[in-house]
């Protein structure tokens, strides 16, 4: 067990939809990192915050968006789903910049 | 942008036959090179980092190794239980890692 903490563990829904996928970092941690994995992308990295302050995007799409809450939690939202949206979103956290990211058990998404 | 390269795709050894991942990154000033173990379904759970070329580190039976263009991830004797995808990862300017494909490994009682 990492410490990092994700809700809800599988998602099902429907395209054009929206959903929020929770993340608690380890205590301690003030970095919290989103990443997508799909079969055929591996995992890439969508966002950064640290501090309840955005620090890095990757290949995020503007359909997503994040966000880092004062208690350290943080949300990822995802809107007008399309199919090729389903994959497993990780969430990861470290102490500071720079070290080893710690990662979460996963939301899988299923658009249907 | 940092590249990763992980090879081969996927090894099947006997449960005692010792072998080696391989890591291999272009990457402007290396900021850390990470290895992780995936389960299928299951977060990344983190092995090791390496930060300079010739740095080793172990655990159980794994070693990893670093040099300037590449790094290996040794397996010593493995266990039907060390079955799993192996990531490497290289750290992308302060902030984000870039993983590769994985190798993904089964050891047969």
């Amino acid at each position: 067990d990492s410490g990092v903490t994700q809700t809800p563990k599988h998602l099902i829904t429907a395209t054009g939809q929206r959903v929020t996928l929770r993340c608690s970092p380890r205590s301690g941690d003030l970095s919290v990192y989103w990443y997508q994995q799909s079969l055929d992308q591996g995992l890439q990295f969508l966002i950064h915050y640290y501090n309840g302050e955005e620090r890095a995007k990757g290949n995020i799409l503007e359909r997503f968006s994040a966000q880092q809450f004062p208690d350290l939690h943080s949300e990822l939202n995802l809107s007008s789903l399309e199919l090729g949206d389903s994959a497993l979103y990780f969430c990861a956290s470290s102490v500071v910049h720079g070290r080893e990211q710690f990662f979460g058990p996963g939301t899988r998404l299923t658009v249907l | 942008e940092d590249q990763v390269t992980q090879s081969p795709e996927a090894l099947r050894l006997q449960e005692g036959e010792s072998s080696s991942l391989n890591c291999s990154y272009t990457v402007s000033g290396l900021r850390g090179l990470f290895w992780y173990r995936q389960d299928p379904g299951k977060g990344p759970e983190f092995l090791f980092t390496l930060y300079s070329a010739g740095e080793e580190k172990e655990k159980e039976r794994l070693k990893a190794t670093l040099t300037k263009k590449e790094s290996f991830l040794h397996i010593t004797a493995p266990k039907p239980e060390d079955s799993a995808t192996y990531l490497c990862a290289v750290k992308e300017g302060a902030q984000k890692l870039v993983f590769g494909q994985g190798t993904r490994l089964t050891i047969n009682p």
